[in-house]
C-alpha cells in the first residue's frame, strides 16, 4: 500500500521560506510516477503547486513558479517543497500526492493526509 | 478564479440523483482526461472518477462520470448521507503545462 506523509514546521514567519517534506512508503520513487504538491487554504478550493519526476523533471504552476522549488531525494524515498517569500496568503493545508504513471497528465491516486502551514509573525 | 468552473453548491435528499457540472476549454477538458475527487470534511481528497468515466476499485457504482466536448459531469444516484462532501473536477491544461482544479461543489444531503 502506497503511503505519503507530509512533515514540516506548522508556523512560518512572513517573508521566510516554507519547507515541507513528503516521505513515501510502499513504493520506490525511483520506480516512476510523478510526485506533486497541492494546497488548500482553509475553507477554500484545491490549488496544484507543482510536480517532480524521479528523473528530476519538474512542472510548476505559473503563478508560483518564481517562488517554488520541488526536489526529490531517492535515497530517502522522499520529495520536498520550498516556497519562498511567504505571506499570509500562503497559509494552507499542504498535501503531497502521487500521480502520472505513464503521463504527467494522469490522475493523483495516492494522497498524504495534509499538513497545515500557517504564515504569521 | 478557477480555470475550471463548478457551481459552488448542490443539494439533494436521500435516494435522489444529483449531478455536478464542470466546464473548461479546449486546452484542458477538451484535450485531456477529467478526474473527479471527493473530499469529506477534514480529510484529504479521494479519487472518485478517473479518465472521464472510470471508477477506482472500491468506489460504488452509484458514482458515474461523463464528458462532452469541454463540459463534464459527475452523477450520484441513490444519494446517501455519507455522500455529503466537496467534489472537485481536475485535469491537465496544455496551455499552462500544469494541473487545474475546479472551485469545488459542496453537496448537502437534506
Amino acid at each position: 500500500q502506497v503511503q505519503l506523509q507530509e512533515s514540516g514546521p506548522g508556523l512560518v514567519k512572513p517573508s521566510e521560506t516554507l519547507s515541507l517534506t513528503c516521505a513515501v512508503s510502499g513504493y520506490s520513487i525511483s520506480s516512476g510516477y510523478y510526485w506533486g504538491w497541492i494546497r488548500q487554504p482553509p475553507g477554500k478550493g484545491l490549488e496544484w503547486i507543482g510536480s517532480i519526476h524521479h528523473s528530476g523533471n519538474t512542472y510548476y504552476t505559473p503563478s508560483l513558479k518564481s517562488r517554488v522549488t520541488i526536489s526529490v531525494d531517492t535515497s530517502k524515498n522522499q520529495f520536498s517543497l520550498k516556497l519562498s517569500s511567504v505571506t499570509a496568503a500562503d497559509t494552507a493545508f499542504y498535501y503531497c500526492a502521487r500521480h502520472g504513471g505513464m503521463s504527467v497528465t494522469f490522475h493523483f491516486d495516492y494522497w498524504g493526509r495534509g499538513t497545515l502551514a500557517t504564515v504569521s509573525s | 478564479q478557477s480555470v475550471l468552473t463548478q457551481p459552488p453548491s448542490a443539494s439533494g435528499t436521500p435516494g435522489q440523483r444529483v449531478t455536478f457540472s464542470c466546464s473548461g476549454s479546449n486546452s484542458n477538458i477538451g484535450n485531456n482526461y477529467i478526474y473527479w475527487y471527493q473530499q469529506l470534511p477534514g480529510t484529504a481528497p479521494k479519487l472518485l472518477i478517473y479518465k472521464n468515466n472510470q471508477r477506482p476499485s472500491g468506489v460504488p457504482g452509484r458514482f458515474s462520470g461523463s464528458k462532452s466536448g469541454t463540459s463534464v459531469s459527475l452523477a450520484i444516484s441513490g444519494l446517501q448521507s455519507e455522500d455529503e462532501a466537496d467534489y472537485y473536477c481536475a485535469t491537465w491544461d496544455d496551455s499552462l503545462s500544469g494541473w487545474v482544479f475546479g472551485g469545488g461543489t459542496k453537496l448537502t444531503v437534506l
